[in-house]
C-alpha cells in the first residue's frame, strides 16, 4: 500500500512565524503535490514537483515555497505565516510511470495561524 | 484552462438507495482523465474511480459507476445501494494529457457533501 505521511495532523502557529510542513511517501513516486483545502473552494494546488529539486507553481503559490531535496520528501514552507493561510493542507504523490497517474493523499495537516 | 463544476453542495439519500453526484468539466484537450475521490470526516482522500476520455465504456468499481457523457462534458458518479459509510465529501477531478510534466496535475471541483440517512 502507498503510504503518504505528513508531519503533523494539527498545528498552531503565530502570525509572522516561518512554518514547515513535511510530507514523506514510501512508494518511490516521482510526483509530489501540495494542496490547500478550504470549505466551499475544494482543493487548490499550491506547488508540485515531478523530480528531485524540480518544482512548478500551482494555482495559488503566493506566500508559499517548497523544497524537494530527496525523492521521498516534499516540504511546504510558509515564509511568514498569515491568518489567511489558516487551512487544511494536503500532500499527495503519484507514480509517473503508472497509466492513470492517480494521486495518493496523506491525512492532511490542519494549520491555524493566530 | 481546465475547470470542474460540481453544482450540488450537499445531497441526501436513504440507505440502500442509489444516488448520482453531478460533475461537469471544461477542457479543449482531447486527451484527459476524470477521477472521483471520497473524503470521509477523517480527512483522507480516497481514490474511487477513473474514466479516460477515449474509454468507450463507462467505468465501474463495485458499487461505484461513472456515467460518462462526452458530448455533454459530464462525468457523474453513481453510487448504488448507499451505505451509512458512504457519508462523506466527494470530489470530481480532471487531468489533462498523458505526457508528463504539468499533465500530472489534477484540477478539482468544490465537492459535494453526501449524507446517507438510515
Amino acid at each position: 500500500d502507498v503510504k503518504v505521511t505528513q508531519s503533523s495532523r494539527y498545528l498552531v502557529k503565530r502570525t509572522g512565524e516561518k512554518v514547515f510542513l513535511e510530507c514523506v511517501q514510501d512508494m518511490d513516486h516521482e510526483n509530489m503535490f501540495w494542496y490547500r483545502q478550504d470549505p466551499g473552494l475544494g482543493l487548490r494546488l499550491i506547488y508540485f514537483s515531478y523530480d528531485v529539486k524540480m518544482k512548478e507553481k500551482g494555482d495559488i503559490p503566493e506566500g508559499y515555497s517548497v523544497s524537494r531535496e530527496k525523492k521521498e520528501r516534499f516540504s511546504l514552507i510558509l515564509e511568514s505565516a498569515s491568518t489567511n493561510q489558516t487551512s487544511m493542507y494536503l500532500c499527495a504523490s503519484s507514480d509517473a510511470t503508472a497509466f492513470l497517474y492517480e494521486q495518493y493523499f496523506g491525512p492532511g495537516t490542519r494549520l491555524t495561524v493566530t | 484552462a481546465q475547470k470542474i463544476t460540481q453544482t450540488q453542495p450537499g445531497m441526501f439519500v436513504q440507505e440502500k438507495e442509489a444516488v448520482t453526484l453531478d460533475c461537469t468539466y471544461d477542457t479543449s484537450d482531447q486527451s484527459y482523465g476524470l477521477f472521483w475521490y471520497k473524503q470521509p470526516s477523517s480527512g483522507e482522500m480516497i481514490f474511487l474511480i477513473y474514466q479516460g476520455s477515449y474509454d468507450e465504456q463507462n467505468a465501474t468499481e463495485g458499487r461505484y459507476s461513472l456515467n460518462f457523457q462526452k458530448a455533454r462534458k459530464s462525468a457523474n458518479l453513481v453510487i448504488s445501494a448507499s451505505q451509512l459509510g458512504d457519508s462523506a465529501m466527494y470530489f470530481c477531478a480532471m487531468r489533462v494529457g498523458y505526457s508528463g510534466g504539468s499533465n500530472y496535475k489534477l484540477t478539482f471541483g468544490k465537492g459535494t457533501l453526501l449524507t446517507v440517512n438510515p
